[in-house]
């Protein structure tokens, strides 16, 4: 399996709801990324674990929380978000953060996020 | 400030013809990744360059790494409908956090037949 997987692949959510993306590899991989993404612009990064510990917040609101339970599988808990939370939100993995730099990140299909 | 200078912002060319897409970097490169992505969906991983002078190739796409310049460009050699998309670069660039990945802003390719 040489894929990243997201689900779901839309997700549509009132701003007193709690939702929350996935993200899963069974590449083996140790790093993995949450991006976020506006029409038109490049991806942002907000998270980066590595070996299922935190290693990068770019400060993110607290109403983002990741979680990673275990080295295949990528969460990403939403709560009370804004209008402006809106994105395509793409979720990245590589054999490690060193690695991620010799071999590049390998991107997720995306979770298309509106929030009413 | 943009730490990836990306160009042109669009393309649009006829069917057949050959385009460059350039990527130029504020900082020393360590390595350069192109990706392609289509509206709305996640990032296709194309290649990655590392050395100064480095040129990779997959089908009809080619892309070089000038170190001295710490500039990509991205070659198309007879384009296809197949091509269009955005194109973006990203870098891993020395003195920033490991992990940290910066992007260009992306170069949006239409080709028509």
């Amino acid at each position: 399996d040489t894929e990243v997987t997201q689900t779901p692949k839309h997700l549509v959510m009132g701003m007193t709801n709690k939702k929350s993306l996935k993200c899963e590899q069974h590449m083996g991989h140790r790093a993995m990324y949450w991006y976020k993404q506006k029409a038109k612009k490049p991806p942002e990064l907000m998270f980066v674990y590595s070996y299922e510990k935190l290693s990068i917040n770019e400060s993110v609101p607290s109403r983002f929380s990741p979680e990673c339970p275990n080295s295949s599988l990528l969460n990403l808990h939403l709560h009370a978000l804004q209008p402006e939370d809106s994105a395509l939100y793409l979720c990245a993995s590589s054999p490690s953060l060193e690695a991620g730099a010799l071999f590049g990140q390998f991107f997720g299909p995306g979770t298309r996020l509106t929030v009413l | 400030s943009q730490e990836l200078e990306q160009s042109p912002q669009s393309l649009i060319v006829q069917e057949g013809k050959n385009l460059t897409i350039n990527c130029t970097s504020s900082k020393t490169l360590y390595g350069l990744y192109w990706y392609k992505q289509k509206y709305g969906e996640g990032l296709i991983f194309l290649m990655m360059l590392q050395k100064g002078g480095e040129e990779k190739s997959h089908e009809k796409i080619t892309a070089k790494l000038d170190e001295k310049k710490q500039q990509s460009s991205l070659h198309i050699t007879a384009s296809q409908p197949s091509h269009a998309g955005i194109y973006l670069c990203g870098a891993d660039l020395r003195g920033s956090t490991l992990g940290r990945l910066y992007f260009g802003r992306g170069t949006q390719l239409t080709v028509w037949p």
